[in-house]
């Protein structure tokens, strides 16, 4: 069953915690990316990876960090430093690198912080 | 600045009624204009895709048509079912050059249908 998972699908934690989302693709897609969804607003890019051991920012990357050490794997870790970390989290692949490449989105984990 | 604007915000019909959802931008140039379909607490899933030398694209009950001078999109849906609520999202992909830029992202429109 080809796709995109995210993990968990609900999550919380305390305030000060660094927390890890995970985001898995089977699609042997190229390119990750990660944005973030509050309620009455668009889609937001954190960050994305258009190849392995490479990723660029963002428009709101502050207080996030990623890695991408496999094809297939891009986990984003929301930090302490993140001053409103309570969103809805989507993970993205598309099978180009590119930003404008069709991308196909994964269930998204939602956070919440308290 | 590039922008995405939809309007309503939200809508509320009966089942088997139509809808247009519409979408406005001030990207350009644009590569392509997209609509996604989001299930509550859901990913988006792409619904058309559409260049800007393309005026209408369909899938299914779903029928999107783009207005390149007038920086207009709408998305018709025909004979709605229940399963058609959600929220539906415009994206466009700006053109830089040859190369595309981020997506950018309208707020989308939730619609409701009622039995």
């Amino acid at each position: 069953d080809g796709g995109i998972t995210q993990s968990p699908k609900y999550l919380f934690r305390k305030e000060g915690q660094n927390v890890t989302l995970s985001c898995e693709q089977n699609l042997n897609h190229d390119a990750m990316y990660w944005y973030r969804q509050d309620p009455g607003q668009g889609l937001r890019l954190i960050y994305y990876s258009q190849i392995v051991n490479d990723f660029q920012k963002g428009d709101i990357a502050e207080g996030y960090s990623v890695s991408r050490e496999k094809k297939e794997s891009f986990p984003l870790t929301v930090t302490s430093a993140q001053k409103n970390p309570t969103a809805f989290y989507l993970c993205a692949s598309s099978n180009y690198p590119g930003l404008g490449y069709e991308q196909y989105f994964g269930p998204g984990t939602r956070l919440t912080v308290t | 600045k590039n922008q995405v604007e939809q309007s309503p915000q939200s809508l509320i019909i009966l089942e088997g009624k139509n809808c247009t959802l519409q979408c406005n931008y001030t990207v350009s140039p644009f590569s392509n204009l997209r609509w996604y379909k989001q299930d509550t607490g859901r990913g988006p899933v792409s619904l058309t895709i559409m260049t800007f030398s393309e005026n209408t694209k369909s899938n299914g009950r779903y029928t999107a048509t783009l207005d390149a001078d007038t920086k207009q999109s709408s998305l018709h849906i025909t004979a709605s079912q229940l399963s058609d609520s959600a929220s539906y999202i415009c994206v466009v992909i700006p053109n830089y050059g040859g190369s595309q830029g981020n997506l950018i992202f309208g707020k989308g429109t939730k619609l409701s249908v009622k039995p």
